[in-house]
């Protein structure tokens, strides 16, 4: 069964410092997201991306945040200046029209 | 915004038992879906189900979307079905999640 890949699945960073997340989408998926989830908590949506241009973006989705599709395959989620409340679990999801596939997700933890 | 209140919060329940998992939202939308979040933090796609009852083994679930609800049932619980089941529902190009019910199955 085809299934969202994404990398790494665990990243510890300093604070201050940039990570870029990464995601392989189902290949014939036409939508892609970002959600965060703070341990414990709700899952949050970050943004939304269709046609290579951010379609939806939330509160959270501040100039912190960029996404990105480098080429035919990836997708990948910025973050710059990284703090501790940034430590979340970062879900990449896709589809083809409304249902969505989830990634197994990046734990970031920033130190 | 949209607002997806999820009930209960929690639940505990003996192995065999069955659950109702409620999901109420403030607005129209135009797709709902289900999600199984386990143990290890994996987001596992139970249903999409923008109106109308799907079943899946044990699980079955109703979207009532005039009245802009959904329940989710599972039956014979397992100790595998712990973990947060979600609902998650789209409008306006954002898929807004609820906070979830924690699901604990007690073998």
């Amino acid at each position: 069964e085809p299934e969202v890949t994404q990398t790494p699945s665990h990243q510890v960073t300093q604070m201050g410092q940039e990570v870029i997340l990464r995601c392989v989408p189902i290949s014939n998926h036409l939508y892609f997201y970002w959600y965060r989830q703070i341990l414990g908590q709700k899952v949050e949506f970050l943004v939304s991306f269709y046609n290579n241009e951010i379609s939806e973006k939330s509160e959270i989705f501040d100039d912190q945040f960029s996404v990105e599709r480098p080429d035919g395959s990836n997708f990948t989620l910025k973050i710059r200046s990284t703090k501790l409340e940034d430590s979340a679990m970062y879900f990449c999801a896709s589809s083809e029209w409304a249902e969505l596939t989830f990634g197994s997700g990046t734990r970031l933890t920033v130190v | 915004g949209i607002q997806v209140e999820q009930s209960p919060p929690d639940l505990i329940l003996q192995e065999g038992a069955n659950s109702t998992l409620r999901c109420n939202f403030s607005d129209s939308v135009n797709n709902l879906q289900w999600f199984h979040q386990n143990p290890w933090g994996q987001l596992i796609n139970l249903f999409y189900i923008p109106s109308g009852t799907k079943q899946n083994g044990r699980l079955s679930a109703t979207t009532v979307a005039t009245e802009r609800y959904s329940l989710l049932y599972i039956s014979s619980s397992q100790t595998t079905d712990s973990g947060v089941y979600f609902c998650a529902v789209e409008r306006d190009d954002k898929i807004i999640f609820g906070k979830g019910t924690r699901l604990h199955i007690l073998p």
